[in-house]
């Protein structure tokens, strides 16, 4: 089934800026709301951005998020050392009545 | 406060059933569509099961398509996954949530902390 497609891993150096992007196609991401969530490894997942560029509250302005077309585009700017865990995009399918994730990106602070 | 409590995983032979269940209190569980997520040792997160929040409509990832069925009781706030004919590759651990737009326009995001399956080779 399809998947949402991100690059593996990124890696940056304390305070600089960084960004992960996260591919699809019309039916997921072009016309449904992407959802980006950071995992520490060994508990849940945590929601980043909702709706495309929506923060909860308590989720620092550093992260932001961004649609164009069939890409999404999460954003950390100011890296800390905090920040190192995995990140994935989602989104629902409406052709194919799945929930997508993507391949899920690493994110390393050298 | 929210919480989201699985319970029901464990060692299971391959070909055999199991069946996780997902106890849920701080929120309103009858309103919100219900997922199932799973992730296997050291892989990424894979989408497993929706259900609606009236029951109605149930879908699937093609990996777990007529093995598995997701069911809630909205009296008990508890969401359901039997899973039958358990393969190695059902080996993870299994998180239920419920997903920010994820299905049915929830406009909340909750997960639980997940209970391991293991299905040896």
């Amino acid at each position: 089934q399809s998947v949402l497609t991100q690059p593996p891993s990124v890696s940056a150096a304390p305070r600089q800026n960084v960004t992960i992007s996260c591919s699809g196609s019309s039916s997921n991401i072009g016309n449904n709301y992407v959802s980006w969530y950071q995992q520490v490894p060994g508990t849940a997942p945590k929601l980043l951005i909702s709706e495309d560029s929506d923060r909860p509250s308590k989720i620092p302005d550093r992260f932001s998020g961004s649609k164009s077309g069939t890409s999404a585009t999460l954003g950390i700017a100011g890296l800390q050392t905090g920040d190192e865990a995995d990140y994935y995009c989602a989104a629902w399918d409406s052709s194919l009545n799945i929930y997508v994730f993507g391949t899920g990106t690493k994110v390393t602070v050298l | 406060q929210v919480q989201l409590v699985e319970s029901g995983g464990g060692v299971v032979q391959p070909g055999r059933s199991l069946r996780l269940s997902c106890a849920t209190s701080g929120f309103t569980f009858s309103v919100y569509a219900m997922h199932w997520v799973r992730q296997a040792p050291g892989k990424g997160l894979e989408w497993v099961a929706v259900i609606s929040s009236d029951k109605r409509n149930q879908f699937y990832a093609d990996s777990v398509k007529g093995r598995v069925t997701i069911s809630r009781d909205n009296s008990q706030n508890t969401l359901f996954l039997q899973m039958n004919s358990l393969r190695v590759e059902d080996t993870a651990v299994y998180y239920c949530a419920a997903l920010w737009r994820g299905y049915g326009g929830n406009a909340a995001d909750y997960w639980g902390q997940g209970t391991l399956v293991t299905v040896p080779s």
